[in-house]
């Protein structure tokens, strides 16, 4: 079946600081990866995807690749800032593209 | 880019009474929505499959009677809760499938406090 795992929270860096959350994945066929961010009392925002292996995706300074090769997915940012203070989701979605599947969700805080 | 509204942002009700919470997709027109719940600091879990014309599909562990879905336009669906109770309280959210594009957009969620 199709699954995703993630770091756990919550993490807690000081400003500019160099940012990874791990996320792996398992899935038959071949998924689309996605990262959600969610915002205190807010929904979530697509932040960044790849559809295939070895694609990267980026977005306001944050990048992760598809590895198929480690089933993994990792978020990174080269300097966070106080405003990316939120909760990081990784997802999947199989090959119909309809339902996702969500990692636990991590907490990212970032102080001055 | 595509927009998917949800109404109301914030409910309060009384236990047993009913709410009733709309999915709608602004731009583009949705066969497919999805209703995710989540709890405080956890992540989403999928309660149910909303197939425009259709029934909806629920997954596993979430009571049809209690959840009521109906996606009745293509760019329409309803989430309602019935005879609430304080265990309902969560955050409710809904994604719509961009039929022509085969691409999911999220809703902002809708807050519910059963009291």
């Amino acid at each position: 079946g199709n699954s995703v795992t993630q770091m756990e929270g919550p993490v807690t860096l000081s400003e500019e600081a160099f940012l990874t959350i791990n996320c792996t994945y398992t899935a038959t066929g071949y998924p689309s990866l996605f990262w959600y961010v969610q915002y205190p009392g807010e929904g979530l925002q697509l932040l960044l995807k790849a559809t295939k292996a070895d694609d990267k995706g980026s977005n306001k300074g944050f990048e992760a690749t598809y590895r198929k090769e480690t089933t993994s997915f990792h978020l990174e940012k080269g300097s966070v800032q106080v405003s990316d203070s939120a909760v990081y989701f990784c997802a999947l979605t199989g090959n119909t593209g309809n339902q996702f599947y969500f990692g636990t969700g991590t907490s990212l805080t970032v102080i001055p | 880019g595509a927009v998917v509204s949800q109404h109301p942002s914030w409910v309060i009700c009384k236990s047993g009474t009913s709410v009733k919470i709309e999915c709608r997709s602004l731009d583009f027109q949705a066969t497919t929505m999805f209703w995710y719940r989540q709890f405080p600091k956890q992540s989403l879990m999928l309660m149910a499959t909303s197939n425009e014309g259709s029934k909806a599909t629920y997954e596993q562990g979430v009571e049809k009677d209690k959840f009521l879905i109906n996606h009745a336009s293509l760019t329409l669906s309803t989430l309602t809760v019935t005879s609430a109770h304080p265990e309902d309280s969560s955050f409710y959210i809904c994604s719509a499938r961009d039929r022509s594009k085969e691409t999911q957009y999220f809703g902002p969620g809708t807050r519910l406090l059963v009291l």
